[in-house]
């Protein structure tokens, strides 16, 4: 079936840095792409979304690039903070086949004081 | 508006009972979906109910079942339950299918 998944199950950073987290996809018809967050103890939260007619979308502090030629987007979270702790996971809405959204395993952003 | 409600937060059962789940999903949201989360596995999708159907189905066995009432709130149900049922189970909801889903805090249910 289809997959979405990321490259790196961790990822630590240093306060300040920017942050960059990786996912790749497999269903070329894909169109749309969403990145969510998951703090301990909490649900997904929806952070950014992008749509395959675009290549970049800018939203407060956080960027998602779009790379249909080779299946690839990525999150970039500038100046990063404490809070910015968590599981980042990217979704696709897709309706094909049985999974309305298809996560990745996620990756664990650890922020380094 | 209020957020998507799960209920109870937290739930510990022993392995052979069973295990009712429920959800309220925002005001006018009327498509309800259920996924699991376990460290290994990650999510995964259960189900997705929409105008009280089952539009679609994950790959898990049929001790897992659900339905969805007519004011959009959900329930899902675990019979039999084994120790690996433990995790997080989610509900997220969305005004239609494949719309943005907003997700609940979950209800963390623990098989001993």
């Amino acid at each position: 079936g289809e997959s979405v998944g990321l490259h790196l199950p961790t990822l630590s950073v240093q306060e300040g840095d920017n942050s960059i987290i990786n996912c790749a996809y497999s269903n070329s018809a894909s169109d749309y792409f969403i990145w969510y967050k998951q703090e301990s103890g909490k649900g997904p939260q929806f952070i950014i979304d992008i749509r395959s007619n675009m290549d970049k979308r800018q939203g407060q502090r956080v960027t998602v690039l779009l790379n249909k030629t080779v299946k690839h987007l990525s999150l970039q979270i500038a100046a990063t903070q404490p809070g910015d702790s968590a599981v980042y996971f990217c979704a696709d809405p897709s309706t094909s086949g049985n999974t309305p959204l298809v996560f990745g395993k996620g990756t664990r952003l650890s922020v380094i004081a | 508006k209020a957020g998507v409600t799960q209920t109870p937060r937290y739930l510990i059962k022993t392995r052979g009972q069973q295990v009712t789940l429920s959800c309220s999903p925002i005001s006018g949201h009327r498509s309800v979906s259920w996924y699991q989360q376990t460290p290994g596995q990650g999510l995964q999708f259960l189900f997705e109910y929409f105008s009280e159907t089952q539009r679609n189905k994950g790959n898990f066995p049929g001790r897992f079942s659900g339905r969805q009432f007519s004011n959009s709130r959900s329930e899902m149900n675990v019979s039999t339950l084994e120790l690996g049922d433990s995790a997080l189970y989610l509900c997220a909801s969305s005004f239609g299918l494949a719309n943005e889903q907003f997700f609940g805090p979950g209800t963390r249910l623990t098989v001993l």
